[in-house]
C-alpha cells in the first residue's frame, strides 16, 4: 500500500520556536507538496518541489521554508513559529502531470 | 483564471438521498478534474476523477458529471449513507502544471 507519512500527528510549539515538519513518501514520486488547511479556507499551497533540491513557492510561503535533500523526503520549516501558523498541515506527493495527489494524514500544529 | 469555485459550503442530506456538489472553473487549459474525500483527522483521499473528453464517469454510488461548455463539473452521491459524511474537495489541473487547484470544500452530513 502506497504511503505518505507525516512524522507527527499533533505538535504543540511555543511562539518563536523553529519547527520542522517531516514528510516521507514511498512511491518514488517526483512531486511533493505542503498545504495548510484551515476552516473555511480550504487547502492552501505553501511550497512544492518537483525534484530533489528544487522548490517553488506556493500561494502562502511567508514564514515558511522547505528542504528536499532526498527524493522521498520533503520537510517544511517554520523559521519562527507564530500563533497564526496554528493549523493542520498536509503533505502530498504525485507523479508529474499524471493522476492525483496522495496525501498524508496531516500534522495538527498548535503554536502557543 | 486559476480559481475553482465550489458550492455549497455545507450540505445536509437524509440517508438514501442524493448529494450534489458543484464546481466551476475559468481556465480552459484545465484537463484533469479529481474529487477528494476527507474524513475528520485524516488527509484527503482521491475519490474519483474525470478528463474533459467524457461527460460522465461513474464509480459505484459516485458519479462525476462534466459540462465542458459551461466549465462546470459536479459530484453526485447516490443513495447517500451516514458513512459518506465527510468534507469533499473538487480540484483541477492544467496539462502544463504540476499543481492541483482546489475548491474550498463542502462539508456533507448524511442523517440516518
Amino acid at each position: 500500500d502506497v504511503k505518505v507519512t507525516q512524522s507527527s500527528r499533533y505538535l504543540v510549539k511555543r511562539t518563536g520556536e523553529k519547527v520542522f515538519l517531516e514528510c516521507v513518501q514511498d512511491m518514488d514520486h517526483e512531486n511533493m507538496f505542503w498545504y495548510r488547511q484551515d476552516p473555511g479556507l480550504g487547502l492552501r499551497l505553501i511550497y512544492f518541489s518537483y525534484d530533489v533540491k528544487m522548490k517553488e513557492k506556493g500561494d502562502i510561503p511567508e514564514g515558511y521554508s522547505v528542504s528536499r535533500e532526498k527524493k522521498e523526503r520533503f520537510s517544511l520549516i517554520l523559521e519562527s513559529a507564530s500563533t497564526n501558523q496554528t493549523s493542520m498541515y498536509l503533505c502530498a506527493s504525485s507523479f508529474p502531470r499524471v493522476g492525483g495527489y496522495t496525501f498524508g494524514s496531516g500534522t495538527r500544529l498548535t503554536v502557543v | 483564471q486559476q480559481q475553482v469555485k465550489q458550492s455549497p459550503q455545507s450540505l445536509i442530506v437524509q440517508k438514501g438521498g442524493i448529494s450534489i456538489i458543484n464546481c466551476a472553473y475559468e481556465n480552459t487549459a484545465f484537463d484533469y478534474f479529481p474529487w477528494y474525500q476527507q474524513f475528520p483527522g485524516k488527509g484527503p483521499a482521491l475519490l474519483i476523477a474525470i478528463r474533459p473528453d467524457v461527460s460522465e464517469k461513474k464509480e459505484g454510488r459516485f458519479t462525476i458529471s462534466f459540462n465542458k461548455s459551461a466549465k462546470q463539473f459536479s459530484l453526485h452521491i447516490m443513495d447517500s449513507q451516514p458513512g459518506d459524511s465527510a468534507t469533499y474537495f473538487c480540484a483541477a489541473r492544467g496539462d502544463s502544471s504540476y499543481k492541483l487547484i482546489f475548491g474550498s470544500g463542502t462539508r456533507l452530513l448524511v442523517r440516518p
